[in-house]
């Protein structure tokens, strides 16, 4: 198994409240990505990232922020949450970028419940 | 329009029966791969079989094969001889190697739910 670690597993927040998850992997892998799983609509790419300090926007980016300040920590921040933030939250993480046979392994994903 | 479009949201079969998952796709790229993946009840997302937009042969991974049809933009699931511990949500999913200009990662169906019957 990919060594992709998320935390926490399982949050509550209250909205208007930040949060931030995060997605630790040690498997050196320069790409890594946040996907949010929402009944209906498979997973969205929310952001991504391709180097240390490197990120960009993805299908579903409003309202959050990402980070990555070490090859091996992606975090994602949700700066005022509101109840649409609501879901389960995947990081992924793939070695290549310029292959698309490049399979992306995912993390075990984040329930995150705004009230 | 939708780049992954998977058409049945569930499907119950009965134990030991051959499973297809249908699975068609929108792209212009000319280099784009085609993943499946499962999701048990327990919530991670289990790689199983991958096709490349030109590979010759159909993909194959034990139990599972995937039906690439180019012309069609096709790229079906075939499960054999199902098992009870195939219920599962199935997602196909799409990697377009020059993301057509837009953002990189994976491109995702909604998913079939699949139930297998003893």
């Amino acid at each position: 198994d990919a060594g992709i670690t998320q935390s926490p597993r399982h949050k509550v927040t209250e909205t208007g409240t930040p949060v931030t998850l995060r997605c630790h992997q040690t498997e050196n892998h320069r790409y890594m990505y946040w996907y949010r799983q929402d009944p209906g609509h498979g997973l969205r790419l929310i952001h991504y990232s391709y180097g240390v300090k490197d990120t960009d926007k993805g299908e579903v980016s409003d309202g959050y922020s990402v980070s990555r300040s070490k090859t091996e920590d992606f975090l994602l921040t949700l700066e005022s949450a509101t109840s649409s933030q609501t879901s389960v939250y995947f990081c992924a993480i793939s070695a290549r970028r310029d292959r698309a046979n490049t399979e992306a392994f995912f993390g075990q994903g984040t329930r995150l419940t705004v009230v | 329009a939708q780049k992954i479009t998977q058409t049945q949201p569930g499907m119950f079969v009965q134990e030991k029966e051959a499973v297809t998952l249908d699975c068609t796709y929108d792209t212009s790229d000319p280099s784009y791969g085609l993943f499946w993946y499962k999701q048990p009840s327990s919530g991670e997302m289990i790689f199983l079989i991958y096709q490349g937009s030109y590979d010759q042969q159909n993909a194959t991974e034990g139990r599972y094969s995937l039906n690439f049809q180019k012309a069609r933009k096709s790229a079906n699931l075939v499960i054999s001889a199902s098992q009870l511990g195939d219920s599962a949500m199935y997602f196909c999913a799409m990697r377009e190697e020059y993301s057509g200009g837009g953002a990189d990662g994976l491109t995702f169906g909604k998913g079939t739910h699949l139930i297998i019957q003893p």
